[in-house]
């Protein structure tokens, strides 16, 4: 069955530090891929989108992520934290194959920022 | 332009009752999506327009929803005699044509007690 897996339900990190979000999809083909943020009170807003081409990509607010077709991951990151990336965040895919568009999303990890 | 909004923003209603919510998605985008949130969880697809027509629709969508768009622009989305669990968060995105960024809405919060 076509899954997207985040296996860290919540991540602590401080302020300052690097941070990295997994993300883990399962399916035939490689999907159209998409990292998500949530903040509370707020809509979803789309940090980065990849589709094909360079494996990484660059986001808004500082955030990148790396495309590894061999381990089937689109991992998150960004080198140094605010305050105000206390957040969830959602990986989510789009199947190549359905030109529709509809995403499926991941379970998220919450993100909490430290002093 | 001011983005996909949604309204109400909360409703808490009684088992057994109809709601109804409302998506004014962004003016230029044709595609119009209807998710449902639950605590814990990813947003999970539940409908999807391309201007007036709904082209698909999830098994998590009972007899007892429905969504309209029918003009093409702002959408409905129908909850018939509320159960508890359908209390989550009701999302909605829309889009230019192609598998392109969805742009999300704050979501309605639905409470059903």
């Amino acid at each position: 069955a076509q899954s997207v897996t985040q296996p860290d339900i919540h991540i602590t990190v401080s302020e300052g530090a690097s941070l990295e979000l997994r993300c883990n999809y399962s399916y035939g083909a490689t999907p159209y891929l998409f990292w998500y943020v949530q903040s509370p009170g707020q809509g979803l807003q789309l940090l980065l989108k990849y589709f094909s081409g360079d494996t990484l990509v660059q986001g808004i607010k500082g955030f990148e992520a790396e495309f590894k077709r061999s381990q089937s991951s689109f991992n998150l990151r960004k080198p140094s934290v605010h305050w105000s990336d206390a957040a969830e965040y959602f990986c989510a895919v789009a199947p190549t194959t359905d030109s529709w568009g509809k995403l499926q999303f991941g379970a998220g990890t919450q993100v909490v920022v430290t002093p | 332009d001011t983005g996909v909004s949604q309204d109400p923003r909360h409703k808490i209603t009684k088992r057994g009752q109809n709601v109804t919510f409302r998506c004014d998605p962004i003016s230029e985008h044709n595609r119009l999506y209807w998710y449902r949130q639950t605590l814990g969880q990813g947003p999970e697809f539940l409908t999807y327009f391309q201007n007036e027509a709904q082209l698909e629709k999830s098994r998590l969508l009972s007899d007892r929803f429905s969504a309209e768009r029918p003009k093409g622009s702002f959408s409905t989305l129908e909850i018939q005699r509320t159960e508890q669990g359908d209390s989550a968060m009701y999302l909605c995105a829309s889009s230019l044509p192609g598998v392109s960024e969805q742009y999300f809405g704050p979501g309605t919060r639905l409470t059903v007690t």
